[in-house]
């Protein structure tokens, strides 16, 4: 069972770079995620997809773009690397709740280690 | 706005010990849910429970038990007779307001010693 998969784990760059993270979930969820995860912190929605079509932002959007290309993928892109985005990436998705909301259980990815110099 | 709060950031234990983790939440909203993640050394995230804001009734798993009460906006963990494989980081978060935004605490680090 794959469920959530995300590639690269692990990905080094330059400031400045640019570079796109990839999720993907096969278990035909509607809603999609991505968090970063930093010392201290938990974990902070960069943006969201609540279903295909779809993309809002969460609580750290800055620096970020998603794309949410169909139902099962949903990548996350750094247009220029800056030192202050090494972090460790979730992907996540969950099945559609009853009533409104992200009321359902959410399962991640791996994660994806970044490091930025 | 919601916010969750995990005031233990280290708690270590000897093996066999109990141990409580303590989740409190804040909300404006009367329909939320209530949930607890755990984060093993390996890194993934594991789905444990979901509670909604209509259910009260405390659960036991295993060695693991919730106990939830509106009154305290808390959502306690508790493991009983704790092993070396419940080392981890355990999360408590919330979703409220018929959003799509999960709020996570800051998590709290278990350590549990042979």
């Amino acid at each position: 069972n794959a469920g959530v998969t995300q590639t690269p784990k692990f990905q080094v760059l330059k400031t400045g770079q640019s570079m796109t993270l990839q999720c993907a979930q096969d278990m035909n969820h509607n809603s999609m995620y991505w968090y970063r995860q930093d010392p201290g912190m938990g974990l902070r929605l960069i943006y969201y997809s609540a279903s295909e079509g779809t993309t809002d932002k969460g609580e750290v959007p800055n620096g970020y773009n998603v794309s949410r290309l169909n139902k099962r993928e949903f990548s996350l892109r750094l247009e220029s690397a800056a030192p202050s985005q090494t972090s460790v990436y979730f992907c996540a998705s969950s099945a559609l709740g009853t009533g409104k909301g992200a009321n359902q259980p959410q399962h991640f990815g791996d994660g994806t280690r970044l490091s930025i110099l | 706005a919601q916010k969750v709060t995990q005031a233990q950031t280290e708690i270590s234990v000897v093996e066999k010990e109990d141990v409580t983790l303590d989740c409190v939440y804040e909300t404006r909203d009367t329909t939320y849910y209530l949930f607890w993640y755990k984060q093993p050394p390996s890194g993934e995230l594991v789905f444990l429970i979901r509670r909604n804001s209509f259910d009260e009734q405390n659960e036991i798993s295993g060695r693991y038990s919730w106990n939830f009460q509106k009154s305290t906006s808390s959502f306690n963990f508790t493991i009983t007779a704790s092993q070396v494989v419940d080392s981890a980081v355990y999360f408590c978060a919330l979703n409220s307001g018929g959003y799509q935004k999960v709020t996570f605490g800051t998590g709290t680090k278990l350590q549990v010693i042979p």
